[in-house]
């Protein structure tokens, strides 16, 4: 079945880090895969996805992502944080030939200042 | 583009009674629409997959009476929690994606927090 984890459920990192968020997906085939952000009492919002090709994306708001096939991960990174992007994260895996998504359980950043 | 609303924003409703969720594809037309529900802290779960002009598809374990969809055109979905009890208060998203393919990416509504006293 598939299955998509994300080891961290919280991180904090200083405004101005750098920051990487785990992602570990379970499916057969090759998946296809997002990320998504979600601020408190918001609908989510697409970061990036991933579908073929360059197993390196980028994304909106300087966020990018690699495709690991190796490793069954799709990690998120952010070269140096903003205290606006503090926010929940989810990564999702979409199945192929459905619309159907299996999203992780997220992982919730804080910045601080 | 690609703008999903969701009416309204939050909504407390008294034990017994119905609420009515809508969700609306501002810009493009949608034949499916997907309706999730998120605990708090928690992921989301899909409730079920909206389909224009026909009934709805239920995940295992969603009450079909309990959640009514009606998706009775390309723009617009309802979700009805027919007599509703605290256990149903929560959040609800609803998403949709313009293009048919399934590699293309769904986009949510900013949800409804629906609370029942």
């Amino acid at each position: 079945a598939q299955s998509v984890t994300q080891p961290d459920i919280h991180i904090t990192v200083s405004e101005g880090a750098s920051l990487e968020l785990r992602c570990n997906y379970s499916y057969g085939a090759t998946p296809y895969l997002f990320w998504y952000v979600q601020s408190p009492g918001q609908g989510l919002q697409l970061l990036l996805k991933y579908f073929s090709g360059d197993t390196l994306v980028q994304g909106i708001k300087g966020f990018e992502a690699e495709f690991k096939r190796s490793q069954s991960s799709f990690n998120l990174r952010k070269p140096s944080v903003h205290w606006s992007d503090a926010a929940e994260y989810f990564c999702a895996v979409g199945t192929s030939g459905t619309y159907k998504y299996i999203f992780g359980t997220g992982t919730r950043l804080k910045v601080l200042a | 583009g690609a703008v999903v609303s969701q009416h309204p924003s939050w909504v407390i409703c008294k034990s017994g009674t119905s609420v009515k969720i809508e969700c609306r594809s501002l810009d493009f037309q949608a034949t499916t629409m997907f309706w999730y529900r998120q605990f708090p802290k928690q992921s989301l779960m899909l409730m079920a997959t909206s389909n224009e002009g026909s009934k709805a598809t239920y995940e295992q374990g969603v009450e079909k009476d309990k959640f009514l969809i009606n998706h009775a055109s390309l723009t617009l979905s309802t979700l009805t929690v027919t007599s509703a009890h605290p256990e149903d208060s929560s959040f609800y998203i609803c998403s949709a994606t313009p293009q048919s393919s399934y590699n293309s990416p769904l986009h949510f509504g900013n949800g409804t927090r629906l609370t029942v006293t």
